[in-house]
């Protein structure tokens, strides 16, 4: 089945700088690659996602881009603040007849003030 | 507020006890999926329904089943409940029950097996 690799597993970052979080995916079938964003306790919350068709994506501050042949898509979070302190998970739709998404093991985002 | 809705929020049980965990997805949505979120396994697939039917099974045990009733509402069954049970249920829905279409997360379901 599919697998996602997903670093770093932390990430500090001074406030204001930017974040960039990789994820590599096994499944050369795989064409849908959403990231969440989940704080403590909370639920999964979809911030940005990308399809095969497409080489980047951009809403606002957050940007996503897909490279099919090397089989990695990452985020990138421009000019951060404090509340995009999360864990942020990638995840990938796998074409190997099960529906669900199969998901990193998450990075954790911690912006210093 | 995703408009997905899901109870109860906490459930404390006993080893080998069965639950039902319940789901209702947003408006309009015919899909919904079931995650399970725990440390050690991070966040894995158990089951997709789409419009009453199942439609895709992952990581789920056999003690583990789930139905999706004619209101779009589901249901999650876990029974011979372990510690290892213990965990955040998540549901999903989605509009469609393709692959690559935006799913919603409810607020989850903190099962605690003692």
């Amino acid at each position: 089945g599919e697998n996602v690799e997903q670093h770093p597993s932390t990430l500090s970052v001074q406030e204001g700088d930017s974040a960039v979080i990789k994820c590599t995916y096994s499944d050369s079938a795989s064409n849908y690659f959403p990231w969440y964003k989940q704080e403590l306790g909370k639920r999964p919350q979809l911030i940005i996602d990308i399809r095969s068709n497409v080489g980047e994506k951009k809403d606002q501050r957050i940007a996503v881009t897909l490279n099919k042949t090397a089989k990695h898509f990452s985020l990138h979070i421009t000019e951060t603040q404090p509340e995009d302190s999360a864990v942020y998970f990638c995840a990938a739709s796998w074409f190997g007849g099960a529906d669900g998404l199969t998901f990193g093991k998450g990075t954790h985002l911690i912006i210093q003030p | 507020d995703s408009g997905v809705t899901q109870t109860p929020k906490h459930l404390i049980t006993a080893t080998g006890q069965r639950v039902t965990l319940r789901c209702s997805p947003r408006s309009g949505d015919l899909s919904v999926y079931w995650y399970q979120q725990s440390l050690d396994q991070g966040l894995q697939f158990l089951i997709q329904y789409y419009n009453g039917e199942e439609r895709a099974k992952g990581n789920i045990l056999e003690r583990f089943s789930a139905q999706q009733f004619p209101d779009l509402h589901s249901e999650l069954n876990l029974s011979s409940l372990e510690l290892g049970d213990s965990a955040l249920y998540f549901c999903a829905s989605s509009s469609s029950g393709l692959r690559d279409y935006e799913q919603y997360f409810g607020p989850g379901t903190r099962l605690t097996v003692t």
